[in-house]
């Protein structure tokens, strides 16, 4: 179904750690898939995107990988740092004939120095 | 530069008072889009629009109203009958097909 709100979960790491953020979508049919991180008080900004016909997609410091078989999407981040800090959406476009973002829970993570 | 602008910033209601929030993009996209995000907590779906004069609810459009008249252009006008308006609001466009939404930088809407 839609996502709706929920209280985040929180990812904690050390400064130079490598982050793992995850995400369950809910359409095996979604064709199209994005990251994006939300900084306090703005709107969120895009990181990475990777099309269904791929499992893998690296830009720079993250990687995103998608699993279709569990419907599970990861983003990866390396070498954290404090301003990794934020949240973090994934949003899966369900192909209606227009692009309709569905978006998940959010995840927050913490960077410490 | 090409973006998506929201104002006012902050924006203070009192009760039973209808306000408007902006939101205007110069990127030629062609859908629009608006959320509502309550603090620690994900996006939510308001109203959407494909195209010029055409929009659609979305899942929490109750209280709300949009219109549509240009294409850069996607007013949100929270009125009196949202009970719980105070919330972080937020614009997004995109074009056709895939490609991902373009945010703005939201409006912060609090009942005074």
């Amino acid at each position: 179904g839609e996502s709706v709100g929920l209280h985040l979960p929180t990812l904690s790491v050390q400064e130079g750690d490598n982050s793992i953020i995850n995400c369950a979508y809910s359409n095996s049919a979604s064709d199209y898939f994005i990251w994006y991180k939300q900084e306090s008080g703005k709107g969120p900004q895009f990181i990475i995107d990777i099309r269904s016909n791929m499992d893998k997609r690296q830009g720079q410091r993250v990687t995103v990988l998608l699993n279709k078989t569990v419907k599970h999407l990861s983003l990866q981040i390396a070498a954290t740092q404090p301003g990794d800090s934020a949240v973090y959406f994934c949003a899966e476009n369900i192909n209606t004939g227009f692009q309709k973002l569905v978006f998940g829970t959010g995840t927050r993570l913490l960077v410490s120095p | 530069d090409g973006g998506i602008t929201q104002s006012p910033k902050y924006l203070f209601r009192k009760e039973g008072q209808n306000v408007t929030l902006s939101c205007e993009q110069n990127l030629n996209h062609d859908a629009m889009y608006w959320y509502r995000q309550d603090p620690g907590q994900g996006l939510r779906l308001i109203y959407y629009s494909q195209i010029v004069n055409d929009f659609q609810k979305g899942d929490i459009a109750e209280g709300y109203s949009v219109s549509r008249e240009k294409k850069e252009s996607f007013p949100l006008t929270v009125t009196s009958a949202q009970k719980n308006p105070t919330a972080f609001y937020l614009c997004a466009s995109s074009p056709k097909g895939t490609g991902g939404y373009t945010f703005g930088s939201g409006t912060r809407l609090t009942v005074v």
